[in-house]
C-alpha cells in the first residue's frame, strides 16, 4: 500500500527533553511538510522540504529542527525550546513543489507532562 | 496577504440538508485552492479541489464555488449526510505551500 505514515500515534514527553517524530513516505514524493495543528487554528506549517538535503522554514519553526537525508523520510525534532509543545503533529507530501495536491499521514498526538 | 479566512467556526444542518462553508483569501498569486475533510484523531484527506481558471467544479455531492473577482470560495455539500459530520478545512496555495483556513466543524443530524 502507498502512502504515509507517522509514527508513533501518541507520544508523552517529560518538559525539557527532545523528541522526535517519524514521517515515512513511499510514495516517491518529493516535496514533505510538518504542520501542527490546534484546536480551532487550523493548519500551521513549520516546515518543508522540496528535495532530499534542503529544507526551509515555514511560519512557526522555532523550537524545532527537520532533517532530510532520505527522499522518503522527513523526521521532526521537537525540542525544549518549542515552549508550548503539545499538539497534534501532521505530516504532508505532495508530487512536486507549489500548489500540488498535499497528502496527510495519520498524525501524531504530542503531550507534554 | 497570507491569511484564509474560512466561516462558520461551526455549522449544523439537518440531514438531507445543503452543507455551505465560505472562504476568502488575499494573495492574488494564490492558484490552487482545495478543500480537505478530517475525522476526529485522523489526518486531513481532500475532498476536492478547483483551479482559478474555472468558477465552479463538481464532484458527487460536493460543489466548489470560485469567485476570483471577489477572492473568495466556497464548499457545497449536497444532500447532506450524518457520515459527512467531520471539521472541513479550505486551503489556498502558490508557489511551494498552502494556507489553511481555520476550519469549519459540520454536525449532519439525522
Amino acid at each position: 500500500d502507498g502512502g504515509i505514515t507517522q509514527s508513533p500515534k501518541y507520544l508523552f514527553r517529560k518538559e525539557g527533553q527532545n523528541v522526535t517524530l517519524s514521517c515515512e513516505q513511499n510514495l516517491n514524493h518529493d516535496a514533505m511538510y510538518w504542520y501542527r495543528q490546534d484546536p480551532g487554528q487550523g493548519l500551521r506549517l513549520i516546515y518543508y522540504s522540496q528535495i532530499v538535503n534542503d529544507f526551509q522554514k515555514g511560519d512557526i519553526a522555532e523550537g524545532y529542527s527537520v532533517s532530510r537525508e532520505k527522499k522518503e523520510s522527513f523526521p521532526l525534532t521537537v525540542t525544549s525550546a518549542q515552549k508550548n509543545p503539545t499538539a497534534f503533529y501532521l505530516c504532508a507530501s505532495s508530487l512536486e513543489r507549489g500548489g500540488d495536491t498535499q497528502y496527510f499521514g495519520p498524525g501524531t498526538r504530542l503531550t507534554v507532562l | 496577504q497570507q491569511q484564509v479566512k474560512q466561516s462558520p467556526q461551526s455549522l449544523i444542518v439537518q440531514k438531507g440538508g445543503i452543507s455551505i462553508i465560505n472562504c476568502a483569501y488575499e494573495n492574488t498569486a494564490f492558484d490552487y485552492f482545495p478543500w480537505y475533510q478530517q475525522f476526529p484523531g485522523k489526518g486531513p484527506a481532500l475532498l476536492i479541489a478547483i483551479r482559478p481558471d474555472v468558477s465552479e467544479k463538481k464532484e458527487g455531492r460536493f460543489t466548489i464555488s470560485f469567485n476570483k473577482s471577489a477572492k473568495q470560495f466556497s464548499l457545497h455539500i449536497m444532500d447532506s449526510q450524518p457520515g459527512d459530520s467531520a471539521t472541513y478545512f479550505c486551503a489556498a496555495g502558490g508557489y511551494n505551500k498552502l494556507i489553511f483556513g481555520a476550519g469549519t466543524r459540520l454536525a449532519v443530524h439525522p
